[in-house]
């Protein structure tokens, strides 16, 4: 039951560009969004989070955009730096406080 | 970033046996939470705690699996007689504040059943 979708696994970005990452979600009920950094045998770490009242939230580089008619929200990173490579997982929550996350998309910013 | 920690950073164990995984949150925080990551798999949510009580569990939290707060400081997560399938990164979090829905990751432990 994918409630939250990464469709896609692997992102390639140059440094100084856009970084563009992308979440689906089925279920209507979800409210808060998350985005999550995560190394290699680390835990994740929180980035930047919208509310389903808004669509769109900044912080930084870093700004989520949520489209709820389209049960889609995506992170932006801009300009992308080496030190973003990562894998980051998009979550989300509802009527409880239980985080549902996706299966991750692995950014990889080049010189 | 408010610090969560969790201890050991890894375990390995026979099948089994019983482990606890430790964790200490964001202090004086009443909600708790244990996820689990089976390697190249996503985050899963395991167990909601608060107050001191479960508050939610998913499928996989089954009666093998415990949780407690055996002071006011610490919250571990124990499973009773581990299987392979229980190899994964084990995460707790907590949120900043009462009324925040980020929740703070702690660096995990990894439990290699063997």
């Amino acid at each position: 039951d994918q409630q939250v979708k990464q469709n896609s696994p692997s992102l390639s970005v140059q440094e100084g560009r856009i970084s563009i990452l992308n979440c689906d979600y089925t279920n209507s009920m979800f409210d808060y969004f998350l985005w999550y950094k995560k190394y290699p045998a680390e835990g994740p770490t929180f980035l930047i989070s919208i509310s389903s009242i808004k669509d769109k939230n900044e912080d930084g580089r870093f700004t989520v955009f949520l489209n709820k008619s389209a049960k889609h929200l995506s992170l932006h990173i801009v300009p992308s730096q080496p030190g973003d490579s990562a894998v980051y997982f998009c979550a989300a929550s509802g009527r409880t406080d239980k985080l549902i996350f996706g299966t991750g998309t692995r950014l990889q910013v080049f010189p | 970033e408010p610090e969560v920690t969790q201890t050991p950073s890894h375990q390995v164990t026979q099948m089994g046996q019983e482990v606890i995984l430790r964790c200490v949150p964001i202090s004086n925080h009443l909600y708790f939470y244990w996820y689990r990551q089976i390697l190249g798999q996503k985050v899963e949510f395991l167990v909601s705690f608060y107050n001191n009580e479960i508050s939610e569990k998913s499928e996989i939290f089954d009666d093998q699996f415990s949780v407690e707060r055996p002071d006011g400081s610490n919250f571990t997560l124990k499973i009773r007689s581990t299987k392979l399938e229980d190899s994964a990164m084990y995460f707790c979090a907590s949120p900043e504040g009462a009324l925040s829905n980020e929740q703070f990751f702690g660096p995990g432990t990894r439990l290699t059943v063997l």
